[in-house]
């Protein structure tokens, strides 16, 4: 099956810095790349995906690139806020099990 | 719309005990999915529903049974709690196709096992 690997498990930042949380997946015919934030006690909520025929796609301050050939995708955040503080999980989709495989998870603080 | 609903939010059981997690969606979608999250290890694939009437085992499905009861529920089972499976559990649903390929996640249940 699917092993996602997920680095840092912890970042801290200074509010207005950029941060760069990066994830590498085993299966080369996984096709779909989620990104997933989850605050203190609620569920995970998508906030950017990507698909295997996009190299990089962007939504305001968020951002993600896949490198199929290297089998890693990264997650981007300019002028970070306190607000983003949060704990982002990637993922990549199990062919064989039609299901997510989630990376451990990056703890993000942004620093006021 | 509610979305995907789970119920109960907090349980506490004894070792031995049994329960069923109850999850409801009313988005119409086919695929159904039961995760556990602990600390540091992400979010793990128990069990998968792909359709109503098929059920999956996921990565860690040892302890547990479900049942695809039909398209919206999607119940879990301890039918003997170990502390090992204190955790917070969440299901979701997926809808894939037509350019959206998106899962959705409950509000998740947080069980301890004493």
């Amino acid at each position: 099956g699917e092993n996602v690997e997920q680095h840092p498990s912890t970042l801290s930042v200074q509010e207005g810095d950029s941060a760069v949380i990066k994830c590498t997946y085993s299966d080369s015919a996984s096709n779909y790349f989620p990104w997933y934030k989850q605050e203190l006690g609620k569920r995970p909520q998508l906030i950017i995906d990507i698909r295997s025929n996009v190299g990089e796609k962007k939504d305001q301050r968020i951002a993600v690139t896949l490198n199929k050939t290297a089998k890693h995708f990264s997650l981007h955040i300019t002028e970070t806020q306190p607000e983003d503080s949060a704990v982002y999980f990637c993922a990549a989709r199990d062919t064989g099990r039609r299901a997510l495989t989630f990376g451990s998870g990056t703890r993000l603080q942004v620093q006021p | 719309n509610a979305g995907v609903t789970q119920t109960p939010k907090f349980q506490v059981l004894k070792t031995g005990q049994s329960m069923t997690l109850q999850c409801a969606q009313d988005m119409n979608h086919n695929s159904m999915y039961w995760y556990r999250q602990d600390p540091g290890m992400g979010l793990r694939l128990i069990y998968y529903s792909a359709s109503e009437g098929t059920t999956d085992k996921g990565e860690v499905p040892n302890g547990y049974n479900v049942s695809r009861l039909n398209k919206r529920e999607f119940s879990l089972r301890l039918e003997s709690a170990a502390p090992s499976q204190t955790s917070v559990y969440f299901c979701a649903s997926w809808v894939s196709g037509r350019g959206t390929d998106t899962q959705y996640f409950g509000p998740g249940t947080r069980l301890t096992v004493l």
